[in-house]
């Protein structure tokens, strides 16, 4: 079975500094993709990111970037300069070859100070 | 290009009725999957459909069942509405099978409020 887990409580991040914001996975099938999502309150979820178990080279969009390591199957993403928009909650998840599912984690919310 | 719409965007019924969402996909997407997400919680994976047939399908009970029409629209159906089944309702949208690690396009999700 496919497993993400976000733990983090509560982040809060000064306006234009970076945040960390922490996922790990637990999978046994050797092919899988991992994506991070923003879900504002008014509750769309946004692409943000994608990371595939093969793929070589850490994934970077604009101001994300996910810090993949895969022995310890950790899957961070790292925003750079926070916005006041960045405020949301953010969401880790993951999908197998197995099936043709989304598997999320819990979220974690993130608050931008200004 | 028009993106995922659902409605409707809210939704109040009462115990052991029926309720039908909508989903209208990304222009030329033919797979579309729905979510469940409980207040607090991530998304839970209901069931996805591709070219009108079911492709998958999370641990939630029969009541809980779907269409997909050949212009790729969708509808979630929920017989017996229960006091859990209150959430947000989520469809995403993509092109092909999500196996193949598309992505998919969300749209803004139905709230469902069952009293």
């Amino acid at each position: 079975a496919q497993k993400i887990t976000q733990t983090q409580p509560g982040m809060f991040v000064q306006e234009k500094e970076a945040v960390t914001l922490d996922c790990t996975y637990d999978t046994s099938d050797p092919s899988y993709g991992l994506f991070w999502y923003k879900q504002p309150s008014s509750g769309e979820m946004i692409f943000l990111i994608y990371q595939g178990s093969y793929d070589q080279q850490n994934a970077t969009e604009g101001r994300y970037s996910l810090n993949f390591q895969k022995a310890r199957k950790s899957a961070n993403l790292v925003i750079s300069a926070s916005q006041l928009g960045d405020s949301a909650m953010y969401f880790c998840a993951m999908i197998t070859g197995a099936n043709s599912k989304l598997t999320f984690g819990k979220g974690i919310t993130l608050s931008v100070r200004p | 290009e028009t993106g995922v719409t659902q409605s409707p965007t809210h939704l109040i019924k009462t115990r052991g009725q029926q309720v039908t969402l909508r989903c209208s996909s990304q222009s030329g997407h033919n797979t579309v999957s729905w979510y469940q997400q409980a207040l607090g919680q991530g998304p839970q994976f209901i069931f996805q459909y591709y070219r009108e047939e079911e492709n998958g399908r999370g641990n939630f009970p029969p009541r809980f069942s779907g269409l997909q029409f050949p212009n790729y629209s969708s509808e979630l159906n929920v017989n017996a509405l229960e006091l859990d089944d209150s959430a947000l309702y989520l469809c995403a949208s993509s092109f092909g099978l999500v196996g193949g690690y598309n992505e998919q396009f969300f749209g803004p999700g139905t709230r469902l409020t069952v009293l």
